[in-house]
């Protein structure tokens, strides 16, 4: 079974420009996170789609940011403009509900995104 | 608004138990335990979880205190490949979000 795949693994831009993370769950897997580590800083949530609709985007950090999931399958996270502080690395995450008991999360290898 | 307090490191023996001690007095009895570790330039990988028994799987045993204000994470026979972050993430069982506070850094030494 295929784990959480992200792409890219790495991006170098400049600021102002644009740049569009993706990621693709586990398959069948309707809960998808996305959380970043910036610099020297711990790991932090940033939002929850449960299958095409966002449960909760309370830890994106400014309009700046704009997460999709059109149709429940991958997910985009778009920087537009992207600013030097939008530097660290992104993981995205994925898990499953079985009834009522919820599986552990599994995480993508990330994406390093490198802001200059 | 941290949940846990964890030692930033500890150093460990290869083939030796590791014990990852995390404090988290003021767990609610509805907050799971969690465990996740991150190997250098991966993704965070789940461990182990438990709400008040011991648990054990194929990677760690996880030993909660009977007032479940700290618990221990143990690594029987720790490898230079355990060598990681380990996050003890507390978590409402309705709640999906993780909260990684800063870990415990271990080095497994030959």
């Amino acid at each position: 079974e295929a784990g959480v795949t992200q792409f890219p693994s790495h991006s170098v831009i400049e600021k102002g420009q644009t740049v569009t993370l993706r990621c693709d769950p586990i398959s069948g897997h309707d809960n998808l996170y996305w959380y970043r580590r910036v610099m020297g800083k711990e790991i932090k949530f940033l939002l929850h789609f449960v299958k095409e609709s966002k449960q909760d985007e309370s830890g994106m950090p400014n309009n700046r940011f704009l997460a999709e999931r059109t149709g429940g399958t991958y997910s985009t996270l778009k920087v537009q403009p992207a600013e030097l502080e939008d530097s660290g690395v992104y993981f995205c995450a994925s898990s499953q509900e079985r009834g009522l008991r919820r599986t552990e999360a599994f995480f993508g290898q990330g994406t390093r995104l490198t802001v200059v | 608004d941290a949940k846990t307090t964890q030692p930033p490191s500890m150093d460990c023996a290869e083939g030796r138990a590791a014990n990852l001690p995390c404090n988290h007095s003021t767990i609610s009895g509805n907050e799971y335990v969690y465990w996740y570790r991150q190997i250098h330039s991966q993704g965070p990988q789940y461990i182990i979880h438990g709400l008040k028994n011991n648990e054990t799987n194929e990677m760690a045993s996880l030993i909660i205190t009977e007032d479940r204000k700290s618990s221990t994470l143990i690594l029987p026979h720790a490898t230079l490949r355990d060598t990681a972050v380990y996050y003890c993430i507390v978590r409402a069982s309705n709640d999906y979000k993780l909260s990684f506070g800063a870990g415990t850094t271990v080095t497994v030494r030959a």
